[in-house]
């Protein structure tokens, strides 16, 4: 089984500060990197996504870097809000994705 | 707005017992996906289906069988409901393959 590798777990950040959640991938065939927020109660929601010819992607404060030679990728969060507050999958794939574990993300106001 | 609808929120049932899943779009994607959700282990594919009728194995089909007779409709069947089944189960639509997969709201599944 392929796998995605995602960390931390969790984590706390100030109001204001930055949050960087890190994932890393095996299979070099993999082609497309998203990046999914879920709310309690609710399903995840497609965050952002990178495709491997490029090595940064930024929406808002929102962003994926790429490191294709480490098989890396990381979400920044500039300016966290305490409504960015939720849980955080990365994922890869081509045909189909697969997910990391998780990381929850608590913002302290 | 796009819509992928899940028929409950939560649901209990006894060990033995066959439990059906029902997932309905209404985004007319092509291809729709079953995912399990647990605390620690993040989001598994169980099946996932690109045409109607038509139905792959993802990472964790033991246990489970789907169908697909309509393109709006993706069920998930537990076929003898085991307490290790427990679960959460989210659907998924998409009508590129991986890209954007909009997903419902889940069900909890509760196996006593």
């Amino acid at each position: 089984q392929q796998q995605v590798k995602q960390s931390p777990q969790s984590l706390i950040v100030q109001k204001g500060g930055i949050s960087i959640i890190n994932c890393a991938y095996e299979n070099t065939a993999f082609d497309y990197f998203p990046w999914y927020q879920q709310f309690p109660g609710k399903g995840p929601a497609l965050l952002i996504a990178i495709r491997p010819d490029v090595s940064e992607k930024k929406e808002g404060r929102f962003t994926i870097s790429f490191n294709k030679s480490a098989k890396q990728f990381s979400l920044h969060i500039m300016d966290s809000q305490p409504g960015d507050s939720a849980t955080y999958f990365c994922a890869a794939g081509y045909s189909t994705l697969t997910f990391g574990k998780g990381t929850m993300l608590l913002v302290s106001p | 707005d796009v819509k992928v609808t899940q028929s409950s929120r939560y649901l209990v049932k006894r060990t033995g017992e066959k439990v059906f899943l029902e997932c309905v779009q209404d985004m007319d994607h092509e291809n729709m996906f079953w995912y399990r959700q647990d605390p620690g282990l993040g989001l598994r594919l169980i099946y996932f289906s690109y045409d109607v009728k038509m139905k792959e194995k993802g990472d964790i089909p033991e246990g489970y069988s789907v169908s697909r007779e309509k393109k709006e409709r993706f069920s998930l069947i537990l076929e003898s409901a085991s307490t290790n089944q427990t679960s959460m189960y989210l659907c998924a639509s998409s009508e590129q393959f991986v890209e954007k997969l909009f997903f419902g709201s889940g069900t909890q599944l509760s196996v006593l």
